[in-house]
């Protein structure tokens, strides 16, 4: 079975632009949760879908969003990026909302100049 | 909210035994998670402990009590390949906090 995949593995944006990210889970699975890593926070969630829905929210302002399509495929948005953004995103896929056991794809690496 | 404190970097010797500890503060408590990350991979999951007392998985064990907010990951026979950041992580059951990470606890393994 395929693991979690992410896209694109590695942005360069400039402070402004906007940043769409991409996450396909397991198949089967029908949870999607986002995390923002950096080396100084560890690693913060941002948000979880299920269903199609936003279930969970982390604290981070609006400029953080996403959504999930019906095949659990999700994407994650980010607007009017600032230099603290840069981070590795991470997506993990589950089971279940709010399952214990993720699966983690491995990251976007995104370096705002 | 939730928030999950562990020491940020510890150190041991190939086949030795280590415990990385993980202290907790929860508006809302169903379990605790361990995941392994090498560095440039992806955190992997390693162990839930739900219940009070000792999990064990080949040569990783872990740690739950409830009634100290605290658990910890043991891991035996250390080898090289151990060498990664281990996090702790409270799971609220599906509720607001999501899945919430401590800081990690970046292992050292000496020869």
């Amino acid at each position: 079975k395929a693991g979690v995949t992410q896209t694109p593995r590695y942005l360069i944006k400039t402070r402004g632009q906007q940043v769409t990210l991409s996450c396909s889970p397991i198949s089967g699975h029908r949870s999607v949760s986002w995390y923002q890593q950096t080396p100084g926070q560890g690693l913060q969630f941002l948000f979880e879908y299920f269903s199609e829905t936003q279930r969970n929210k982390g604290n981070f302002p609006g400029r953080f969003s996403g959504r999930q399509f019906s095949n659990s495929r999700s994407e994650m948005n980010v607007s009017t990026l600032e230099l603290g953004d840069s981070a590795l995103y991470l997506c993990a896929s589950s089971l279940r909302q709010g399952d214990y056991e993720q699966y983690f794809g491995p990251g976007t690496r995104l370096t705002v100049t | 909210g939730q928030s999950l404190e562990q020491p940020s970097e510890v150190t041991a010797v190939e086949g030795a035994i280590v415990q990385i500890n993980c202290t907790y503060q929860t508006s809302g408590f169903y379990g605790l998670s361990w995941y392994q990350q090498h560095d440039g991979g992806a955190p992997t999951f390693l162990s839930y402990n739900a219940l009070d007392g000792l999990e064990e998985t080949g040569r990783f064990s872990s740690f739950l009590s409830r009634s100290d907010s605290y658990g910890y990951l043991l891991l035996q026979e250390l080898q090289m390949k151990d060498s990664a950041s281990y996090f702790c992580a409270a799971d609220s059951g599906g509720g607001a906090d999501g899945l919430t990470f401590g800081k990690g606890t970046h292992l050292i393994i000496q020869p």
